[in-house]
């Protein structure tokens, strides 16, 4: 069974850190990019970024370009999320997911994990 | 980057509705376009890939179409369960982006 455990959410003050971990099981972790996806309270998702199988291509949306870092270790099959000068509208469940590449190479996300709350506030 | 726009925001219907959703790119994006259920305080699911393919376990009630700008969502006959927020999601762009959501609700 596949599993996307994340871990690492809290209360964090404006301009502070925190890092997101989330740990995959019941899949070959290494053979899958994989992504972080938002979602704000009451709002809609947004993707954040994404990582290549070997951690070699990183892509992300502009807002959060330069202030996160996406990162993987594939023997422990975890993917990260490192989030610096953070502010007060990234206050959002993060959500890991696993990108699938379907037919006519389509991407999308098959399995999610259950998410985690990330606060920031002063 | 490439906006997706849906509509209604919200659709009240009863169990046995036929409903529709409609979701369209800012440009065009072939058949990459996915979509997801959401419920509350629970993770998406997705449904429908590449714009018309049943996930595997997704009733087949729920059917996609379109390609190129749009796109839409159907639920042929509405079940208790299917009361959710609808989200479409284009991967055409390296950078990925979803719709703003269609609340259903029961009438």
């Amino acid at each position: 069974e596949v599993q996307l455990v994340e871990s690492g959410g809290g209360l964090v003050q404006p301009g502070g850190s925190l890092r997101l971990s989330c740990e995959a099981s019941g899949f070959t972790f290494s053979h899958y990019w994989m992504s972080w996806v938002r979602q704000a309270p009451g709002k809609g998702l947004d993707w954040v970024a994404n990582i290549r199988q070997d951690g070699s291509e990183k892509n992300y949306v502009d807002s959060v370009k330069g202030r996160f870092t996406i990162s993987r270790d594939n023997a422990k099959n975890s993917v990260f999320l490192q989030m610096d000068s953070l502010r007060v509208e990234d206050t959002a469940v993060y959500y890991c997911a696993r990108d699938h590449v379907g037919i006519f190479g389509v991407v999308s996300f098959d399995y999610w994990g259950q998410g985690n709350l990330v606060t920031v506030s002063s | 980057d490439i906006q997706m726009a849906q509509s209604p925001s919200s659709l009240s219907a009863s169990i046995g509705d036929r409903v529709t959703i409609t979701c369209r790119a800012s440009q065009t994006i072939s058949s990459y376009l996915n979509w997801y259920q959401q419920k509350p305080g629970k993770a998406p699911k997705l449904l429908i890939y590449a714009a018309s393919y049943l996930q595997s376990g997704v009733p087949s009630r729920f059917s996609g179409s379109g390609s190129g700008t749009d796109f839409t969502l159907t639920i042929s006959s509405l079940q208790p369960e299917d009361f959710a927020t609808y989200y479409c999601q284009q991967s055409y762009s390296s950078l990925f982006t979803f719709g703003q959501g269609t609340r259903l609700e029961i009438k």
